[in-house]
């Protein structure tokens, strides 16, 4: 079984309306991240999330909101959708541990499109 | 600032090798690197902590200058599979975490 699993894999939705997208991980990890990826493009921080209580606003934060309901999920709104939220969203795992600090370990990833 | 990596994009026959290089406006204090398979989730190839410093996996190595503020990765007698796209990764301020812009590689038999 994955370390980090996303879900869905893959979804379309139209314009306006609402979607989560959901990450849980099994690693122990106590830092959890989305990025966001376009085609060609590299990977942007959306938020992050340190522990339960702590929630950040990443590089592209504006159009999402995130829940971090328990050390092991930590799930990604977008409360309206809109075209150009149509991109490749990954969620990440990091440790505080000093040996393998801060190093990425990714979900599959949730291929969305908005109509 | 996103660390600048060099170059964009490379294309090389099995064998034959190739250096990406990853460059920080700020300070660096330990770099990442991965590797993204087209379609796939970006994989940790290797760990940086201390200028200078080297780190191997299989056929690949990096190598870390502080004081310079860059990190190379060296992939040696490229075999198909090291097809992808290569990112650096560092800490940004306080606990974020930054990717490089990314380098294409294509590996052609």
């Amino acid at each position: 079984d994955a370390d980090v699993t996303q879900t869905p894999r893959n979804r379309i939705t139209k314009t306006g309306k609402r979607i989560m997208l959901e990450c849980s991980q099994t690693k122990g990890h106590d830092r959890m991240y989305w990025y966001r990826q376009d085609p060609g493009l590299g990977l942007r921080l959306i938020y992050y999330s340190f522990d339960v209580k702590d929630i950040n606003k990443g590089e592209i934060s504006d159009g999402y909101s995130v829940s971090r309901q328990a050390q092991a999920k930590f799930s990604l709104s977008l409360e309206s959708a809109i075209p150009n939220q149509t991109a490749l969203y990954f969620c990440a795992t990091s440790s505080g541990r000093a040996r393998d600090k801060n190093i990425q370990y990714f979900g599959a990833g949730t291929r969305l499109s908005v109509l | 600032q996103q660390p600048v990596q060099s170059p964009q994009a490379v294309i090389l026959r099995e064998g034959e090798d190739a250096v990406i290089n990853c460059s920080s406006s700020k300070a660096l204090y330990s770099v990442h690197w991965y590797r993204q398979k087209h379609g796939e989730a970006p994989v940790f190839l290797m760990i940086l902590l201390k200028g200078g410093e080297q780190k191997g996996h299989e056929k690949i190595s990096a190598s870390f200058n502080e004081k310079k503020q860059q990190s190379s990765l060296y992939l040696t007698a490229s075999q198909l599979s090291y097809s992808g796209t290569y990112f650096c990764g560092t800490v940004s301020g306080t606990y974020k975490y930054i990717f490089g812009t990314g380098t294409r590689l294509k590996v052609l038999a």
